[in-house]
């Protein structure tokens, strides 16, 4: 079943520029993830945040949650053409055996 | 080390056959899991497998089943194909439970006509 909702569904920007998406989801988890698909293929992991933890980064990503409201934002800075993708969020299951994803937010970077 | 890898990658079937998906895990890992990927219900858990257990498994009909080797490999089967089973059918991967941190295989485009 789907937990996770992203928003916006599609964003398109240009180079260099910062990419913002958001995940809002419904019951608590223990931890959240991000996830990228290009076009038709697997999906890569990207980063995992934990319930106790309010923000953190790798690279160019930076992910921040809000337990409070049940929400979570994947910052992309300085986006590159390479970027464009799908993003998915996805929340532990109550089983914590299975992932519920949201639908993507569809990610355009134009040179 | 070798990724998740999926056979096979393409797949055209007709409605009523069945078919089976293969899925070789990432070296030690033991947790195996399989998701439907449709542009109308996104992403949505088949099941996974732990040391050849299945410990859980999502809302589908009882037509997908699976099964895991004592290897780690797996197989899910799906029997009765019908034309909404039209999908990517994607196989995950990792150390332990099931929703920790997943390496994703490339998928399996089925199409039943």
């Amino acid at each position: 079943s789907q937990q996770g909702e992203e928003d916006p569904q599609a964003l398109s920007i240009q180079e260099g520029e910062n990419a913002t998406m958001n995940c809002s989801y419904k019951t608590s988890i223990n931890n959240l993830q991000w996830y990228r698909q290009n076009s038709g293929r697997g999906l890569v992991h990207l980063i995992l945040i934990r319930s106790n933890e309010r923000e953190k980064h790798s690279g160019r990503l930076r992910v921040t949650l809000d337990t409070s409201k049940k929400s979570s934002s994947l910052l992309i800075t300085a986006s590159r053409a390479a970027d464009t993708a799908s993003y998915f969020c996805a929340t532990d299951d109550d089983s914590g055996y299975a992932l519920n994803f949201g639908k993507g937010t569809s990610l355009l970077v134009t040179p | 080390k070798a990724g998740v890898t999926q056979t096979p990658r393409y797949l055209i079937k007709t409605r009523g056959q069945q078919v089976t998906l293969s899925c070789s895990p990432i070296s030690g890992h033991r947790s195996v899991s399989w998701y439907q990927q449709t542009p109308g219900q996104g992403l949505q858990f088949l099941f996974e497998y732990f040391s050849e257990t299945q410990r859980n498994k999502g809302n589908f009909p009882g037509r997908f089943s699976g099964r895991q080797f004592s290897n780690s490999r797996s197989e899910m089967n799906v029997s009765t194909l019908e034309l909404g089973d039209s999908a990517l059918y994607l196989c995950a991967s990792s150390r332990g439970q099931g929703s920790y941190e997943q390496y994703f295989g490339p998928g399996t485009r089925l199409t039943v006509t």
